[in-house]
């Protein structure tokens, strides 16, 4: 089973400023990660997947990169309505894990 | 538009069982392998169970593996998830979720609390 670790798993961040969020799997998972929101008392939300690509309806300032065992999730600039916990998954191997999340606060 | 709507939660006792449901809509259920996922309070995601589009291919998580099962019928577009021995430690909203290039599709949950 692969592992997900997310860094760090809290982040402090004004609105209107860059966020940068991690995430390492314990091997190589080539492009087959994606990466969900989720805010309190909601269901988690699909924002990109396969590394890079934003499902249908996310914005644009959401963008992902990385390949391999390392990836980077980036918000160009915070909303007051993205402040919540991301969390990865890998989706290369059965059974497809997740890592332990990040919370974007407000600083 | 796809659609999960889960049920079957509730509150049991330790020892107890429960079965879980989640009925698809808006898609060709058969076509995708499904998955259970749960939150426990305060905590991460953590993948239960997957299922393949058949239902010929099961993955289980260890902390559950022999006292749950999870089972699908295409041909009433649901997915269940039969749960026995029920520990404090089950205790989390339950998530049925579509796998296409990723978990693309959610239900809304359904909690289970597992207390005396």
């Amino acid at each position: 089973e692969i592992v997900m670790t997310q860094s760090p798993p809290t982040l402090s961040v004004s609105p209107g400023e860059r966020a940068t969020l991690s995430c390492r799997a314990s091997q190589s998972i080539s492009s087959n990660l994606a990466w969900y929101q989720q805010k309190p008392g909601q269901a988690p939300r699909l924002l990109i997947y396969s590394s890079s690509t934003r499902a249908a309806g996310i914005p644009a300032r959401f963008s992902g990169s990385g390949s391999g065992t390392e990836f980077t999730l980036t918000i160009s600039s915070l909303q007051s309505e993205d402040f919540a916990v991301y969390y990865c998954q890998q989706c290369n191997n059965w059974p497809l894990t997740f890592g332990g999340g990040t919370k974007v606060e407000i600083k | 538009q796809a659609q999960l709507v889960e049920s079957g939660g509730g509150l049991v006792n330790p020892g107890g069982s429960l079965r879980l449901s989640c009925a698809a809509s808006g898609f060709i259920f058969s076509d995708f392998y499904m998955g259970w996922i749960r939150q426990a309070p305060g905590k991460g995601l953590e993948w239960v169970s997957y299922i393949s589009s058949s239902g010929s291919t099961i993955y289980y998580a260890d902390s559950v593996k022999g006292r749950f099962t999870i089972s699908r019928d295409n041909a009433k577009s649901s997915l269940y998830l039969q749960m026995d021995s029920l520990r404090v430690e089950d205790t989390a909203v339950y998530y049925c979720a579509r796998k296409y290039y990723a978990m693309d599709v959610w239900g809304q949950g359904t909690t289970v609390t597992v207390s005396s």
